[in-house]
């Protein structure tokens, strides 16, 4: 079956430092991977997004690079804000149930001054 | 308005009480879907419907009925709920049902349960 694991978070950084979140999938078929940030009080929003195996994604300096060999889909960003504080979900979607979303739990970011 | 509105955006119940939650999207999308999402679980998907259609019932206790009366609006009418359905309430909805569309999502309902 399909599924997604991410990071166990809170994660807390200090502003200017490099974020990883990791991101791993289990999936049927060839996924799209996604990764979504919630601010608080607010639904999902696509942050970026990959639709085959070496694709990388990339919006707002965020970055995630689809690796079907380590199932992986990691986000980076080299140089966090205050603003990134947020909740951040991986999720996929494969071809044979497209309109069903998988989503990790969520890995909850602080970035303090 | 544009994107993804629900409404309201937080409900207190009790168990006894019948409300409906409300989604409506201004996107031209076809399909739409309610979650659950709770803390530190992954979010719950509930409902698919595509072209009005319900498509996807994952599993989900009959005091949750949807309905979807044109592909814009979608309702989750709740009856005799229980406590551990305190949970924020999200509506999403896409074009179509290829792999790579995004799913646009509402701010939700954050409901409780007393």
């Amino acid at each position: 079956g399909n599924s997604v694991t991410q990071m166990e978070g809170p994660v807390t950084l200090s502003e200017e430092a490099f974020l990883t979140i990791n991101c791993t999938y289990t999936a049927t078929g060839y996924p799209s991977l996604f990764w979504y940030v919630q601010y608080p009080g607010e639904g999902l929003q696509l942050l970026l997004k990959a639709t085959k195996a070496d694709d990388k994604g990339s919006n707002k300096g965020f970055e995630a690079t689809y690796r079907k060999e380590t199932t992986s889909f990691h986000l980076e960003k080299g140089s966090v804000q205050v603003s990134d504080s947020a909740v951040y979900f991986c999720a996929l979607s494969d071809q044979y149930t497209g309109n069903q979303f998988y989503f990790g739990t969520g890995t909850s970011l602080t970035v303090i001054p | 308005e544009t994107g993804v509105t629900q409404t309201p955006r937080h409900l207190v119940m009790g168990m006894t009480n019948k409300k409906s939650l409300k989604c409506e999207q201004h996107l031209g999308h076809n399909a739409m879907y309610w979650y659950k999402q709770s803390a530190k679980k992954p979010l719950e998907l509930m409902f698919v419907y595509n072209f009005k259609e319900q498509t996807e019932n994952n599993s989900v206790p009959s005091r949750f009925s949807p309905e979807c009366p044109n592909s814009s609006h979608l309702f989750l009418h709740l009856h005799t709920l229980q406590p551990e359905d305190s949970a924020l309430y999200l509506c999403a909805s896409s074009q179509g049902q290829r792999k790579d569309n995004e799913q646009f999502f509402g701010p939700g309902t954050r409901l409780t349960v007393l």
